[in-house]
């Protein structure tokens, strides 16, 4: 079956701290895709990142990184030096072709972070 | 249109009626795509449609939704004799084809069954 977890339900961090938000997958496809979405508190899903499973590079976007490590099924978000403006809550997202459908996400429960002044 | 644009933002409907949602996805994306959330949930996909065509309905909760799409354009959830489970943060997106080249989302229509 195809899942998403993410573990942490909430994360409270003091701004400049670097923070990371975990995100397990299960799959039984050979190809597939990796998200990450953050949804700040007006509602609007904004998209970070896409990655393919073939491709294990780590990525560095300004202050934000990610660690895809197929060993281990996890695709995880790093925040350096998080400021407020980053408090949100940040889904990780699963797509692959499942039986020939190619046509949704499967999101994980999602992960509210609160960055305190 | 620049965006994805949803409406109405919010919705208060009674119990037992019906309601529709309409979707304005960005001109020229052929994959449309229609997701719930429940309050602190994550996303529970319902729908998604390629071109006109919905190719799989299985995530739709119950025969009481129902989603067309036309003009390869606009696109409308409809719920008929809604119940309180229903409330819940009704999100689309759309995106240039099915296959994941980056997904944008709406503001999405926030339905309160009372």
């Amino acid at each position: 079956a195809q899942k998403v977890t993410q573990a942490q339900t909430e994360i409270s961090v003091v701004e400049k701290e670097d923070v990371t938000l975990d995100c397990v997958y299960e799959t039984r496809d050979t190809t597939y895709y990796l998200f990450w979405y953050k949804q700040p508190p007006s509602g609007e899903l904004v998209f970070l990142i896409r990655r393919n499973s073939f491709d294990e590079q780590n990525e560095i976007s300004g202050r934000y990184s990610w660690n895809f490590q197929k060993s281990t099924s996890s695709f995880n978000f790093t925040i350096t030096a998080s400021q407020v403006v980053d408090s949100a809550v940040y889904f990780c997202a699963l797509g692959g072709d499942y039986g020939g459908s190619q046509g949704n996400l499967i999101f994980g429960k999602g992960t509210k972070l609160s960055v305190k002044p | 249109g620049a965006g994805v644009s949803q409406s109405p933002s919010n919705k208060v409907t009674e119990k037992g009626k019906d309601v529709e949602l309409r979707c304005d996805p960005i001109s020229g994306h052929t994959a449309l795509y229609w997701y719930r959330q429940r309050l602190g949930q994550g996303l529970e996909f319902l729908i998604y449609f390629q071109g006109n065509s919905a190719p799989d309905k299985s995530g739709l909760p119950s025969d009481r939704f129902s989603a067309e799409r036309t003009g390869e354009s606009v696109s409308t959830l409809t719920i008929q004799r809604t119940q309180q489970e229903d409330s819940a943060v009704y999100l689309c997106a759309s995106s240039p084809q099915t296959g994941y080249y980056g997904y944008t989302f709406g503001s999405g229509t926030r339905l309160t069954v009372v």
